[in-house]
Order: C-alpha cells, then structure tokens, then sequence
C-alpha cells in the first residue's frame, strides 16, 4: 500500500515554457501532499506544503507565482513551473501523508532539464 | 531551511561489512524515518521509529531511536551490492504540518 505516482518521470523542454507536474497517491487519499526540489548530491529541500481545497503553503524563498501548486482532490496534486529556465532545472519528488504524524510517502521523481 | 547532522557523508565498503551512520539534532522530534533513495528515484521508507528508546529492525536493517529525542541510528549488517544508494534520515516533529526535516545524506557504496 501507499503507493504514490509522479508524472512525467523526466521532461525536457525550452526555455520559457510551463511545465506541469503530477502527484497522485493511488491506494489512499491525501489531505497534505508536499513538494520537495532536489539538487545533485544534496539533500531534499521542501517547496510547499499542499492542502486539498485550500492554497498551498510555500517555504521562505520559494516563490509562489513561479511554482504553482494546486490540490484539486484527495488523490491528486500538481506543480506547474511557469516561465522555465534553465535554473529551474532540478530533480522534483513530491510525497503524500496518509494519517497525520504517520510518515510521508514519496513519488519517483521528476527530472526537469530546461534547456 | 533547517537540516539535520548526518554522518558520515559517504562510506564505501566491502560486500558483507556491516554499516553504521548517524542523525543527531539540536532539537527534539517525536518520530525518526530512515529513507534510501536510489539515483533517478524517490526516497523509499525503510524504518520508522515513534518513541524515544525504541529500537527496530527490518530484515538486515536496525535502527533506534535516541533517548534523549536528539538524534537516530541506522545499522545494516552484512551489506550486499544492491544496499548501494543514499540513506535519509529524517525527524518529525507531529503538529499541524507534519513537515519533514530532512538529515544531508549518507552515500553507501558497497564493492562485491
């Protein structure tokens, strides 16, 4: 059980454009999903925390017009990086709760490469 | 943002060592996760561990809880290739946010 799906796996694609990734819990339902970025070598760093029906809450420096997130059920939420640049490029895992203070299970990733 | 100690950074071995690291913390949590996550993958949960003192195993893997809340091991025995990735630890606080605070990662390497 508490299985988590992200897709796309890896994307590839101009600077400029919007990408939109998706997080889906396929067994339970969310009420908290959360988004991570990933640097080679480095730990991961939490983005925002996702709320089904409510707006996302996003940690200090990350900005919030930038990376867009929306939690329209209990089974899906999605990160879009509006404008890419190649500094955008970066590994994106997102993870779903399924019970509060029970541990987070994670996506397998995005790889995001914006050229 | 805020990381937890890891130690140590990388370790590379011999098939069939045993492999010890550590999380320590400035600050208590109320629960501990071990994680590995292997190249172009997410983390995958190895251990959880919810109350100070608590000592527990999954197959070739252990891994406690500190008593004291500020800090966790990680223990695996008789290491094979396939243990080869990054190990997590992670704390949780418990709360509203149920935010995870992230350790900065062991690289296992293990020569067969």
């Amino acid at each position: 059980g508490a299985v988590v799906s992200q897709h796309p796996s890896r994307v590839i694609c101009k600077s400029g454009t919007s990408v939109k990734i998706e997080c889906r819990s396929l067994d339970f339902q969310a009420t908290t999903m959360f988004w991570y970025r990933q640097f080679p070598k480095k730990s991961l760093m939490l983005m925002a925390t996702s709320n089904e029906g409510s707006k996302a809450t996003y940690e200090q420096g990350v900005e919030k017009d930038k990376f867009l997130i929306n939690h329209a059920s209990l089974t899906l939420s999605t990160l879009t990086v509006t404008s890419a640049h190649p500094e955008d490029s970066s590994f994106y895992i997102c993870s779903a709760l399924r019970e509060i203070n029970q541990p987070q299970h994670f996506g397998d990733g995005t790889r995001l490469s914006i050229l | 943002g805020q990381q937890l100690n890891q130690s140590p950074q990388s370790m590379f071995i011999q098939e069939g060592e045993d492999v010890s690291m550590n999380c320590t913390s400035s600050s208590i949590f109320n629960t501990w996760l071990w994680y590995k996550q292997e190249p172009g993958e997410g983390p995958v949960l190895l251990i959880a561990l919810y109350k100070a003192g608590e000592l527990t195993s999954n197959g070739r893997l252990t891994a406690q809880f500190g008593i004291t809340r500020k800090d966790s091991f990680l223990n695996i025995s008789a290491s094979i290739p396939s243990d080869v990735g990054i190990y997590f630890c992670a704390g949780l606080r418990g709360g509203a946010t149920n935010k995870l605070i992230f350790g900065t990662g062991t690289l296992l390497a293990v020569q067969p």
